[in-house]
């Protein structure tokens, strides 16, 4: 079966760093997402990673190895604005979304 | 985890045909369905709100009339795309909210999506 693993919850200070791990089992890849959401919002997009290593955008980074089926998400200078759930989410071969169940931050003062 | 399925994955359709997708969520009961869209690099666009029995709320900007929601149960619903247009070709992603397993964050599950082109 296609599964999409990540923590449920982390919590983390204001101006720290903290990484949300994401690991995968799918049949074929065709790239991972990340994205943001905020309580009663929609996602927004965060990053999207296809080939192995690490893409920086401002305070967020995501790092991704195909041969090891893992990714993670990094957060810099944590904001409190930052606490929301994030979501990874991996294109399979067919090109279908596999959704994590998303792993909802809190940034403590 | 709470499960959400969509059909079709992919669409190839002609212009100025209709297209149906359906939405499902398979082991539990939703009462709100939200249909969003997504271009290429871009942020999930929230189209519409579905509620069971009732008609969906669309978002500003998202025309009622060429996106019909019909969600007649409480698992499944559906998006038909009226008289496709090249420029209606997107990711279409539903997603489903299960009211039991929701804690004060909002639980919301998403689908696959199915990928449209209209040609």
């Amino acid at each position: 079966g296609q599964n999409i693993d990540q923590p449920t919850e982390m919590t983390a200070t204001e101006g720290a760093i903290v990484q949300i791990n994401c690991t995968y089992q799918t049949s074929g890849f065709n790239g991972l997402f990340w994205y943001q959401q905020h309580a009663g919002e929609a996602p927004t997009f965060l990053s999207y990673n296809v080939l192995d290593g690490l893409e920086e955008k401002g305070r967020f980074s995501s790092f991704l190895s195909r041969s090891k089926g893992y990714s993670y998400l990094l957060l810099k200078e944590l904001q409190m604005k930052d606490s929301a759930s994030y979501l990874c989410a991996v294109m399979d071969s067919n090109y279908q979304l596999i959704w994590g169940a998303g792993t909802k931050l809190i940034i403590k003062p | 985890g709470a499960v959400v399925s969509q059909h079709p994955s992919w669409v190839i359709c002609k212009s100025g045909t209709s297209v149906k997708i359906e939405c499902r969520s398979l082991d539990f009961q939703a009462t709100t369905m939200f249909w969003y869209r997504q271009f290429p690099k871009q942020s999930l666009m929230l189209m519409a709100t579905s509620n069971e029995g009732s008609k969906a709320t669309y978002e500003q900007g998202v025309e009622k009339d060429k996106f019909l929601i019909n969600h007649a149960s409480l698992t499944l619903s559906t998006l038909t795309v009226t008289s496709a247009h090249p420029e209606d070709s997107s990711f279409y992603i539903c997603s489903a909210k299960d009211p039991v397993s929701g804690s004060q964050q909002e639980t919301q599950y998403f689908g696959p999506g199915t990928r449209l082109l209209v040609l």
